[in-house]
């Protein structure tokens, strides 16, 4: 299940399971959504990304879903493995310097 | 192929004291450039990002400056520490029109 941790939600799923990382974004203006990887000590990893008329977008055992009526975005994980274990972010990508904006981000255990 | 060099990967200074980290990009031309800062458990937040040589835009306002003396140099500083300046530092780059910024490993600064 989900929780609120102390600064990051927390998903913790069984090992083959699907994994599903949600994120509320702000800016309707956004040209694209990002998907990011963040291993402890280490700098993000993009996952994937998503053009802003758009609503899925699939990659390598990744999904990424757009609701733009709402401002959601979600990342799904297909038969997640102990390596997926990381935290999740996702980031609006605008502005004339190609800012990218981030989310809180998620942290996900996978449990063996 | 393009690589991103950011030292040190760690730092302890006191307060007070003066900061400089440095970023370097390999392998491109006339990049996209960014610092993040990321507190223990938090997301990243956008401090600086620069669209050339001497073009910096200070997303919030703080202790800290940045400059961009060369095309694929990016440097962060302060004249004064202060303990607040603690977290870990991203430098990333990114080209217009693509919606992936590739981030350094990041310097752990902990100001004491």
């Amino acid at each position: 299940g989900e929780s609120v941790g102390l600064h990051l939600p927390t998903l913790s799923v069984q090992e083959g399971d699907n994994s599903i990382i949600n994120c509320a974004y702000s800016n309707s203006a956004s040209d694209y959504f990002i998907w990011y990887k963040q291993e402890s000590g280490k700098g993000p990893q993009f996952i994937i990304d998503i053009r802003s008329n758009m609503d899925k977008r699939q990659g390598q055992r990744v999904t990424v879903l757009l609701n733009k009526t709402v401002k959601h975005l979600s990342l799904q994980i297909a038969a997640t493995q102990p390596g997926d274990s990381a935290v999740y972010f996702c980031a609006e990508n605008w502005g004339t310097g190609n800012q990218f904006y981030f989310g809180t981000g998620t942290s996900l255990t996978v449990i063996p | 192929s393009q690589t991103i060099h950011q030292w040190p990967a760690t730092l302890v200074q006191p307060v007070g004291s003066p900061l400089s980290l440095e970023c370097t990009v390999e392998g491109t031309s006339n990049p996209n450039l960014y610092w993040y800062r990321q507190a223990a458990g938090r997301g990243l937040q956008l401090l600086f990002y620069s669209v050339g040589i001497g073009q910096i835009s200070s997303e919030v306002p703080q202790n800290l400056s940045a400059s961009r003396p060369q095309d694929r140099q990016f440097i962060l500083s302060s004249k004064k520490l202060l303990l607040s300046d603690s977290g870990f530092y991203l430098c990333a780059w990114s080209v217009l029109g693509r919606a992936e910024a590739f981030f350094g490993q990041g310097t752990r600064l902990t100001v004491v």
